[in-house]
């Protein structure tokens, strides 16, 4: 079993819709979540983290961390074509005092007008 | 643009070459990152660096190696090239040391291994 298991998709909704994205892991030491979003042939962008449970907002997306379940989701809202992109968890436990991040496979995500 | 440069954005070689990925950090950042990303396997993490020392290290083989210099770029060696390496290297820089929870990738380096 992986440590990050995230679906790969390909998750195709209408402009409009609300997306839901999930992770699920099985380190119960991962205390940073992050969410990253990855264009093709480009470098992944940070979108979000969190630190521990809870939920966090930055504009149309909500992160959140349920650490009792090891799930992790990514919510977008009034989604865009612009969205369209393959969309990341990375989460990181301390290793000799840094915080490296393992990553999901991605999700691609396809947001058709 | 998330301030990361890496050089070159293509390379093409031949199976037991030996080639250099550079990075430059974004402005102010001490510490920096370099990842594998193939379809198999996802994006897996190599070897980190913090102003100028080796940090943390992943999975990296051998015939990989890595140094950060006094300028905090980063150079990224693989020799004895065989076709499994040929995969896209990201290059990501942040801000602290620890680092985990913010990183900034660069737009990254596609090698292929003839």
């Amino acid at each position: 079993q992986k440590e990050v298991e995230q679906d790969p998709g390909p998750l195709s909704v209408p402009e409009g819709a609300i997306v839901s994205l999930n992770c699920t892991y099985s380190n119960s030491a991962f205390q940073y979540f992050m969410w990253y979003r990855q264009y093709s042939r480009k470098g992944p962008e940070l979108l979000m983290y969190t630190y521990s449970s809870g939920n966090k907002e930055d504009g149309r997306f909500t992160a959140q961390v349920d650490k009792s379940s090891k799930y992790i989701s990514l919510f977008i809202r009034d989604s865009q074509p612009s969205d369209s992109a393959t969309y990341l968890c990375a989460m990181s436990a301390t290793s000799g005092g840094s915080y490296i991040p393992t990553f999901g496979r991605g999700t691609s995500l396809i947001v058709h007008p | 643009d998330s301030g990361v440069t890496q050089t070159p954005k293509h390379l093409i070689t031949a199976t037991g070459q030996r080639v250099t990925l550079r990075c430059s950090p974004r402005s102010g950042d001490l510490s920096v990152y370099w990842y594998q990303q193939s379809l198999d396997q996802g994006l897996q993490f190599l070897i980190q660096y913090y102003n100028g020392e080796e940090r943390a290290k992943g999975n990296i083989l051998e015939r990989f190696s890595a140094q950060q210099f006094p300028d905090l770029h980063s150079e990224l060696n693989l020799s004895s090239l065989e076709l499994g390496d040929s995969a896209l290297y990201f290059c990501a820089s942040s801000p602290s040391v620890t680092g985990g929870n913010e990183q900034y990738f660069g737009p990254g380096t596609r090698l292929t291994v003839t």
